[in-house]
């Protein structure tokens, strides 16, 4: 079975600070790899997707991507309470399939 | 936002009954998706389609089955609803490459009693 392994949380970062959420994958092979936002009771929001080893940076996110290591982290700089949400780490697979992980919750605290 | 529409938003129906979901876009993309979410196990997908008339099953495909006559319209049945397919379903579309949703619609709340 093909994993996607999250930390449930909730992760609690004061406003201002680095959130860092990771993932694990199973399948070595695996080809790309996103980060999804979702608020509660809304859908899903693609926000990062990453292809290469290394880090790429959108804004105030940074995916890093380390396929040796089969892990795949998020970093939030300058948090704020509206990054309070859950994010879903997915990933493509050799299979051509894609497979989500359960989420973390992240709480940005006042 | 991306134009995807999910109807209905919200559905309560008894075991045993059809049930169809639609999903609507405006994006012209090509690809288009149909997950469940419940507790404890994250986003999982039933049905993909690749094109018009063109579709294949996911991981949790057993009880469900899809239609796309036309690029916008993807449609869900659940042939005999049970209370194991009480979820929330999200509709997704893609544009740039096959498994890879990159915008969701809001959702729809099926409750199966």
């Amino acid at each position: 079975q093909k994993e996607v392994e999250q930390n449930s949380g909730p992760l609690s970062v004061p406003e201002g600070a680095i959130a860092s959420l990771n993932c694990t994958y199973s399948d070595r092979g695996s080809q790309s790899f996103f980060w999804y936002r979702q608020y509660s009771g809304k859908s899903p929001e693609l926000i990062m997707f990453i292809y290469s080893n290394g880090d790429k940076e959108d804004g105030r996110f940074t995916a890093q991507l380390n396929k040796a290591s089969q892990y795949v982290s998020l970093l939030i700089r300058d948090s704020q309470p509206s990054d309070s949400a859950t994010y879903l780490c997915a990933v493509l697979n050799r299979d051509d399939k894609i497979i989500f992980g359960k989420g973390t919750r992240l709480h940005i605290l006042p | 936002d991306a134009g995807i529409t999910q109807s209905p938003r919200h559905k309560v129906t008894e075991t045993g009954t059809p049930v169809t979901l639609r999903c609507h876009q405006t994006e012209n993309h090509r690809y288009m998706y149909w997950y469940r979410q419940d507790p404890g196990h994250g986003l999982r997908l039933i049905h993909y389609s690749y094109g018009v008339k063109d579709t294949d099953k996911g991981e949790v495909s057993d009880g469900y089955s899809v239609s796309r006559s036309k690029t916008e319209d993807f449609l869900l049945t659940l042939e005999s609803a049970t209370s194991s397919q009480t979820s929330v379903y999200f509709c997704a579309i893609s544009a740039r490459k096959e498994h890879q949703p990159q915008h969701f619609g809001d959702g729809t709340r099926l409750s199966i009693l």
